[in-house]
């Protein structure tokens, strides 16, 4: 089955870290472009990051930049977010997603940044 | 930055009829939109790329249409298990990819 899988999130507190997980599965994973996609509660969807199939080009939006890292490794599957200095506005669930038109999506995993 | 810009924010539409949603880019993204839909407690899924493309095992009667900076994706028979929210999204310029706000759409 074409899949991802989100893991790692939970509740941190201001200015805590946190390393979020995506296991892709049931697809070549290494030839695709990955994203990372946020939506908090209640609210839309935004964009959070983005890396080429060889990891040589990694974008971030400018409310993350400085302080997320994405990254991701082949031979595993995976796809990873780094989170540091995270603050109460980076609460979402966040979402895992295969190229710039997302033709696939994981469930999410949700982040909460609270005292 | 592309902003995408969503109208109505709410559709009320009865069962059968036709929904009409609307998207408008700030500046011009070619046929670079997605629309995709999302029900509660699920993620988003893809159901319009190239604007006008529907992706994989999305039923003909959604539809999209438009280029350059208005689009518009319809519904043209309502079906209660299409009570979402409809997001258009444009990969023409960036980094940011950028969403619009998105569209509620419920049966009336």
């Amino acid at each position: 089955e074409v899949q991802l899988v989100e893991s790692g999130g939970g509740l941190v507190q201001p200015g805590g870290s946190l390393r979020l997980s995506c296991a892709a599965s049931g697809f070549t994973f290494s030839s695709y472009e990955m994203n990372w996609v946020r939506q908090a509660p209640g609210k839309g969807l935004e964009w959070v990051s983005y890396i080429n199939s060889r990891a040589s080009i990694l974008y971030y939006a400018d409310s993350v930049k400085g302080r997320f890292t994405i990254s991701r490794d082949n031979a595993e599957n995976s796809l990873y977010l780094q989170m540091n200095s995270l603050r109460a506005e980076d609460t979402a669930v966040y979402y895992c997603a295969r190229d710039t038109a997302i033709d696939l999506w994981g469930q999410g995993t949700l982040v909460t940044v609270s005292s | 930055e592309v902003v995408m810009t969503q109208s109505p924010a709410t559709l009320s539409v009865s069962p059968g009829e036709r929904a009409t949603l609307s998207c408008r880019a700030s500046q011009s993204v070619s046929a670079n939109l997605a629309w995709y839909q999302q029900k509660p407690g699920q993620a988003p899924r893809l159901l319009i790329y190239a604007a006008s493309t529907r992706a994989t095992g999305i039923p003909a009667r959604f539809s999209g249409r438009g280029s350059g900076t208005e689009f518009t994706l319809t519904i043209s028979s309502l079906q209660s298990e299409d009570c979402a929210v409809y997001y258009c999204q444009q990969y023409n310029k960036w980094p940011p990819l950028t969403f619009g706000g998105g569209t509620k759409v419920e049966i009336k």
